[in-house]
Parts: C-alpha cells; structure tokens; sequence
C-alpha cells in the first residue's frame, strides 16, 4: 500500500514564528488532505488540496501530485495551533484514507 | 450543520469484557467511517459504510470487532471480547458527496 510519511516528526515553535510541515507519498494519489489533531482528540479538517495551493488565514496548502508531496505552511503561529498534523491521502476508486505519521506542534509563548 | 456525534466519550473496561460505541454521522452523508487511533500513530480505518452497506473491512479483526449500520444513519461498533491491545481513540467520520471526511471527538477505550 501507499507510505505516507510527514516531517518533522516534532516540532517546537514560539509564538508567531513561521513554520513548514511536509509530507511526501510513494504513489499516485487522487486527493490529498490535511488535518488539525488538537490536544483534546478533535480531527479537523483543514485543507482538501489533490493539487495547486490554498490559503485560509494563517494557513496555506501546497500540494506537487507529480512530484509526490504536500507542504502545510503555518504563519505567525498562535498556541491554539500546537496539537498533531496529519496528511492523508486517497488512492485508486476508494475512498479509504490513508493517513501520515504526523507532525507534533508545540507553540510557546 | 451539526456535526458527528459519539458516545460514550471515554470506557475502561477490563479484559475479556465486551464494550460497544455508538456513532450519528452528518445529517445527509452516505458514506460512515470508524477508525481506531493508537496513541502515536495516525488514524486507521477498520470499516467504511455506504449507506448500510459495507464498502472496506479488509483490516476490522472480525473475530472479535463488529459493526452495523443499520436503516444507513446512526452506526455501532462493538467488541467482545476486548484485549488490552484494544486500548486506542475510535474516531466515526463521514463523507458527503465530495471526498472530504469530518470526524468526531472519537471515544476513548482503555482495556485494564
């Protein structure tokens, strides 16, 4: 099956620093997403992103299908922000999500 | 919208004891999902419903996991007997008729 795999595994940042997630897949795939775990277990879906960039205030998406990776990028991080990001994919006709290893994110004051 | 609803919030359970969750997905989504979450890895989905019918349980353990969605609403997952390798967050989600999956708080399970 498709590996999916996020860096860094864990990453500490201050308040209002910038920050880069990546998350690269060994096949094709036909959508991508990203999610917010935050510290209480809630999943939230960030962004549907299969291809192209997407911004939502703070947060922007871009995902290279033809080069097999999707950044999440993360401006003037807030604390709210800390909890775990995944990346998950959909492949062939299924809708069986296939999810990354995580990023763990921790802001700080 | 409201979004997907489960309960119990939290179980703990001792071995050989059998524990169900119940799940109410998005008014209007055909498709449901229960995944089990092992705390420190990503999501895993054991079993994927459209509407009461079952699309994937290639990785639920069937021994002993079983699911039901009747009427192609509201849905349970049940297991008996639980091992202690059971412990793990049970996340329901569903899907409309775009691809994108919306989650619930997930019920927590510990297995003593």
């Amino acid at each position: 099956g498709i590996q999916v795999e996020q860096s860094p595994p864990d990453l500490i940042l201050q308040e209002g620093a910038n920050s880069t997630l990546r998350c690269n897949f060994s096949d094709s795939v036909n959508n991508l997403q990203w999610f917010h775990q935050n510290p209480w277990g809630q999943l939230i879906n960030l962004f549907y992103i299969p291809s192209g960039t997407k911004q939502n205030g703070r947060l922007s998406a871009t995902t290279v299908a033809t080069e097999r990776y999707s950044l999440l990028y993360i401006s003037s991080s807030q604390t709210t922000d800390s909890g775990v990001y995944f990346c998950a994919t959909l492949t062939g006709t299924a809708s069986k999500l296939t999810f990354g290893t995580g990023t763990r994110l921790q802001v700080t004051l | 919208e409201a979004g997907v609803a489960q309960s119990p919030r939290y179980k703990i359970i001792e071995k050989r004891q059998s524990v169900a969750f119940w799940c109410n997905p998005i008014s209007g989504h055909a498709t449901l999902y229960w995944y089990q979450q092992i705390l420190g890895q990503g999501p895993k989905l054991l079993i994927q419903f459209q509407n009461n019918g079952v699309v994937d349980d290639s990785q639920l353990p069937k021994d002993r996991f079983s699911a039901e969605r009747l009427k192609g609403v509201d849905s349970t997952l049940k297991i008996q007997p639980a091992k202690l390798e059971d412990s793990a967050v049970y996340l329901c989600a569903s899907g409309g008729a775009g691809e994108t999956q919306y989650f619930g708080p997930g019920t927590r399970l510990l297995v003593l």
